[in-house]
């Protein structure tokens, strides 16, 4: 039962444009959002986060998008830069302290 | 501050044996979380612990893996009678009873 999904596998960008990876979720007792950003061999290293209570949540060239009503939240990059290439998890909680539950992942590469 | 601290990075067993796996929060974290990502997937979660309590073990499998975080000392998975089947990343979060979790940089058990 996969309750969070990330349906693409991997995203090619050029640099100097906007990066837009996109999460799904089932369960409607989420109420915490976080990304993820890992690199090769590394912990995942924590990103940005958006509450239930608010549809955007911007720092710097990062912006989180939750839409509730689709169960559906995004990650915008602007502009993306060549060290953004990584594999971005997103993840969702029940609450705090709760476990986070993430979707598959996916592989984001910025051209030159 | 220092990161949550895993060790070993790297771990060989031969099947059969035992692999102890070690995890040093953050300093004030008395939250702790081990996830497993096997090769080309997500981080799946593994259990939840607080200090000398397991939270929620819902990822756990029924054999073979238990994990503990005691009073003194880090946090250990421990798997027995590894199988081929085992070899994956481990990683482990902390958190300090909010929602953000912050990783480790992860041990790689590889089982031969």
């Amino acid at each position: 039962d996969q309750q969070v999904k990330q349906n693409s596998p991997s995203l090619s960008v050029q640099e100097g444009r906007i990066s837009i990876l996109n999460c799904d979720y089932t369960n409607s007792m989420f109420d915490y959002f976080l990304w993820y950003k890992k690199y090769p061999a590394e912990g995942p290293t924590f990103l940005i986060s958006i509450s239930s209570i608010k549809d955007k949540n911007e720092d710097g060239r990062f912006t989180v998008f939750l839409n509730k009503s689709a169960k559906h939240l995004s990650l915008h990059i602007v502009p993306s830069q060549p060290g953004d290439s990584a594999v971005y998890f997103c993840a969702a909680s029940a609450g705090m302290g709760q476990k986070l539950v993430f979707g598959q992942g996916t592989r984001l590469t910025i051209n030159p | 501050n220092a990161g949550v601290m895993q060790n070993p990075r790297h771990l060989v067993r031969r099947r059969g044996q035992e692999a102890r796996l070690r995890c040093s929060p953050m300093k004030g974290h008395s939250h702790v979380y081990w996830y497993r990502q096997l090769p080309e997937e997500g981080l799946k979660f593994m259990v939840y612990l607080q200090k000398e309590n397991i939270i929620d073990e819902s990822g756990m499998p029924k054999e073979r893996f238990s994990a503990e975080f005691p009073k003194e000392g880090p946090s250990i998975l421990r798997i027995q009678q590894v199988v081929r089947g085992d070899s994956a990343a481990y990683f482990c979060a902390s958190s300090p009873s909010s929602t953000e979790a912050f990783f480790g940089q992860g041990t790689r058990l590889t089982v031969v």
